[in-house]
């Protein structure tokens, strides 16, 4: 089992080009998760897909749109990037069940760079 | 919403001393978890505690949840230079499939 894979693993853009960040898991997860890391911040959510078909905002949606592709694939876009979104992108999942939160398993990160 | 405080942000210490953070909410848990992250790396779970007043070891690694399930601790006995990384809570209030809140982590530097 790989677990979460995320692809790239680190990229550069200028200030305004799109980008869409990968995120696969083979544990037949239904729950998955964007995060964002920055120094001093911890780990802040930015979207999540509670299952296949739906998706919801986390704490920091702003600048960004998701796609949960199937029960295996969760894609984080930025439109337009901005300087502000110069961080280290987490992809996690896990199972869910009504009133319990599961370990999470999270993929390597993508290391990005808006200049 | 759920806020998770953790303190301290940083600890340094010399190879061998004990080390303790600390992980508070401000709501009461469903049940509270353990990340650690080393440099460069991707957080990596290590314990979930669910019961009021819970107690658990892993090694060196003593972990407790407070009997009204608001605050938790990790205790390190005796560091090693393996045990250099990044310390996360994370507390799930049972509501949402949200998952989730995470602290901010406190740092562990070793001083060999």
């Amino acid at each position: 089992n790989a677990g979460v894979t995320q692809t790239p693993k680190f990229q550069v853009l200028k200030t305004g080009q799109s980008m869409t960040l990968q995120c696969a898991q083979d544990m037949n997860h239904n729950s998955m998760y964007w995060y964002r890391q920055d120094p001093g911040m911890g780990l802040r959510l930015i979207y999540y897909s509670a299952s296949e078909g739906t998706t919801d905002k986390g704490e920091v949606p702003n600048g960004y749109n998701v796609s949960r592709l199937n029960k295996r694939e969760f894609s984080l876009r930025l439109e337009s990037a901005a300087p502000s979104q110069t961080s280290v992108y987490f992809c996690a999942s896990s199972e869910l069940e009504t009133g319990f939160a599961y370990e999470q398993y999270f993929g390597p990160g993508t290391r990005l760079t808006v200049t | 919403g759920q806020q998770v405080m953790q303190i301290p942000q940083y600890q340094h210490v010399q190879e061998g001393e004990d080390f303790t953070t600390y992980c508070n909410s401000s709501t009461t848990l469903s049940n509270i978890q353990w990340y650690k992250q080393r440099p460069g790396g991707h957080p990596v779970f290590l314990i979930q505690l669910v019961k009021s007043g819970e107690v658990k070891k892993q090694k060196r690694l003593t972990f407790q949840f407070g009997e009204a399930k608001k605050n938790s601790s990790l205790h390190i006995t005796a560091t090693q230079t393996t045990d250099v990384g990044t310390y996360f809570c994370a507390g799930a209030s049972g509501g949402g499939a949200d998952g989730l809140t995470f602290g901010k982590g406190t740092h562990l530097i070793i001083q060999p």
